[in-house]
Order: structure tokens, then sequence, then C-alpha cells
């Protein structure tokens, strides 16, 4: 079962937009991870934030954490081409196991 | 540092045969999971290894089982294959933390292609 709704189902942007995506989530988390996955590709991690945490920053990538919304943003800044992909958030329950559960992934067009 | 690694990448069954699929961890890391991810859809949890035995174990049919080795890598198992096992079948690990937990950033391997025919 899906844990994770993520919205919207796609985005398109001009290159140079900011481009951000939301993930909501059903159960209490230890902690969310968000990743970026190229067409048939593997899953690149991304960000990983806590549960006592609110906000993290890696490069052009913000993540914002809203526990009592059991909800999550990823935010791309000046976005680029290379961008172009899909990206899922993933949930590791408070019983912090190790099992990840997977939303369905925004996909994200970056025009040049 | 070689990341997740996984092979073979891509391969093609016929139903009813028998598919093994393999995986080395990330260096340092000693949990294996294995997750499938159909086209379209995100990934969907099969099952975890730490020390050897199988922990956790997701809404897969026994079909699917699987291995790790003492030096952490893994292999995973599908018999009787169905057209619907198709799919995208991607390694995890991570390390365990103090007394086996967990938490920590789960990396992810390129994955194996299986098509089903």
């Amino acid at each position: 079962s899906q844990q994770g709704e993520e919205d919207p189902q796609a985005l398109s942007i001009q290159e140079g937009e900011n481009a951000t995506m939301n993930c909501s989530y059903k159960t209490s988390i230890n902690n969310l991870q968000w990743y970026r996955q190229n067409s048939g590709r593997g899953l690149v991690h991304l960000i990983l934030i806590r549960s006592n945490e609110r906000e993290k920053h890696s490069g052009r990538l913000r993540v914002t954490l809203d526990t009592s919304k059991k909800s999550s943003s990823l935010l791309i800044t000046a976005s680029r081409a290379a961008d172009t992909a899909s990206y899922f958030c993933a949930t590791d329950s408070s019983s912090n196991t190790g099992k990840l559960i997977f939303g369905q992934g925004t996909t994200l067009q970056v025009k040049p | 540092d070689a990341g997740v690694t996984q092979s073979p990448t891509h391969l093609i069954k016929t139903r009813g045969q028998q598919v093994t699929l393999r995986c080395s961890p990330k260096s340092g890391h000693d949990t294996v999971s294995w997750y499938q991810q159909a086209l379209g859809q995100g990934p969907q949890f099969i099952f975890q290894y730490y020390e050897e035995e199988e922990r956790q174990r997701g809404n897969f049919p026994d079909r699917f089982s699987g291995h790790q080795f003492p030096n952490y890598s893994s292999e995973l198992n599908v018999n009787a294959l169905l057209l619907g096992d198709s799919a995208l079948y991607l390694c995890a690990s991570s390390p365990s933390t103090h007394r086996g937990r967990f938490g920590n950033t789960i990396y992810f391997g390129e994955g194996s292609w299986l098509t089903v025919v």
C-alpha cells in the first residue's frame, strides 16, 4: 500500500523557475526521504529529514516537514533541464524499521 | 567508494521460470532491502535482510525469497514467474545503528529490469 501521496502528479516549468512538490502521508514517521529517479534508472537520494526537524537545505533543494499536517514539500530553486526526472517521497515509520513506504511520485519536466 | 551495485541490469524470462537477482551493498552497510517498482508506480517494499535473516516482509507471496550472505551481499529469488512480475527490482542498503536500529539514509542501486514473457 502507498503511504504517501505526491502532488502534483506532473509538473512542467521553464528553466530558471522554481519547482515545488508536495507529499502527504498517513501514519507517524521517524523520517522522510526524498529521491530523484531519471527515466528507467535507480533512485538517487536527495535529502533525509527527521520528524523533529522542520526544514533542511542542500544546494538548490529545500525540504520542509510539517508533522502536524503529515506533509512535506520539496522546493527546487532555479531549475535546470537536468532536473527533469521523477521525484518521490518515502517515509520510515515511527517504529524506525528502515522500511520505506513510497508515494506515486511527481514527474517534473524542465524545458530549456 | 562504490555505491549499491546490482546485477544483471536487464533480463528476460519466460512465465514459470525462476530468476535470481544480486546486490552488493554500499561499503559499511549491513542492511539490505529489496523493492519492486512497476512502470509508473512508486517502489513497493518486498523484504529486508539484516544479520543474514529476513527481518521484515511486505505484501508479497512466498514465490519471492531472499538471502543475505556474511559479506552483507544479498540475492532476491522469484519462482514461478508471472507476467505481472515484470518490473524494475531495486536493492537498497543502509547501516544499522546502535543495537540494530535503523533510521538512516537509505541508498538505492540502479536496479534490475525484469521482463517476463
